[in-house]
């Protein structure tokens, strides 16, 4: 089975631009999860949906960020406009509320870079 | 609320040596404990789980972790490091509904 998919897997962009990343769940899974990698705050949770609708959005940074589940097999992270303090690694998780519960799946993750 | 805390930022073993990754938790409520592991520039992997049952709880590449609720603990343990094995490993707990807490990481760094 193919894992949680997301793209691009590197974005190198200037200040002030938009930045999409996207991302594709496990099919089944019914969770989803944005985090973002820095070394200063190591592993932060962003947003979540379930069943396509944001949850819990209290980790995202700032109204430049917004996040968007229009189906149950893709989300986007979209970053409007860019700062170079928005570097980082986002990933993606999924899960599934039956099954294995609570247990989330990582992408391989969106290292952006913000010049 | 929920959280980790992972004592070692680094531990350095050498190849074939035991090596235990330590991990503790804080919680009002039941709780539900992972490992994952990240090699350099990937993604994280599920090491194991602890959802309920037995304490002792076995997962993939030869780790496993022992749940002790007296000790708040979750420590990951390998009797036998292989150099692949250098790489970063996060202790996380779930809180609230399905919202995964991460500690700071340990380092692993197995060496020859």
């Amino acid at each position: 089975d193919a894992g949680v998919i997301q793209s691009p897997r590197h974005e190198v962009t200037e200040m002030g631009q938009e930045v999409t990343l996207r991302c594709k769940p496990i099919s089944g899974h019914n969770s989803l999860f944005w985090y973002r990698q820095t070394m200063m705050r190591g592993l932060e949770l962003l947003i979540y949906f379930n069943n396509n609708v944001p949850i819990d959005d209290s980790g995202m940074p700032e109204d430049r960020f917004s996040a968007k589940m229009p189906n149950a097999s893709f989300s986007t992270l979209k970053i409007q406009p860019s700062e170079p303090r928005d570097s980082a690694v986002y990933f993606c998780a999924s899960s599934s509320s039956i099954g294995e519960l609570r247990t989330q799946y990582f992408g391989p993750g969106t290292r952006l870079l913000v010049l | 609320a929920q959280s980790v805390t992972q004592l070692d930022s680094q531990v350095p073993v050498f190849e074939e040596a035991p090596v235990e990754l330590r991990c503790n938790y804080s919680s009002s409520v039941s709780v539900y404990l992972f490992w994952y592991v990240q090699y350099p520039n990937q993604g994280l992997q599920l090491l194991l789980k602890y959802l309920s049952g037995s304490t002792l709880v076995k997962g993939i590449n030869g780790f496993e972790a022992e749940f002790n609720k007296s000790q708040t603990s979750f420590h990951l343990r390998k009797p036998s490091v292989h150099i692949s094995d250098t790489a970063e490993y996060f202790c996380a707990v779930i809180t609230g509904f399905q919202k995964l807490v991460f500690g700071t990481g340990t380092r692993l760094l197995v060496s020859p």
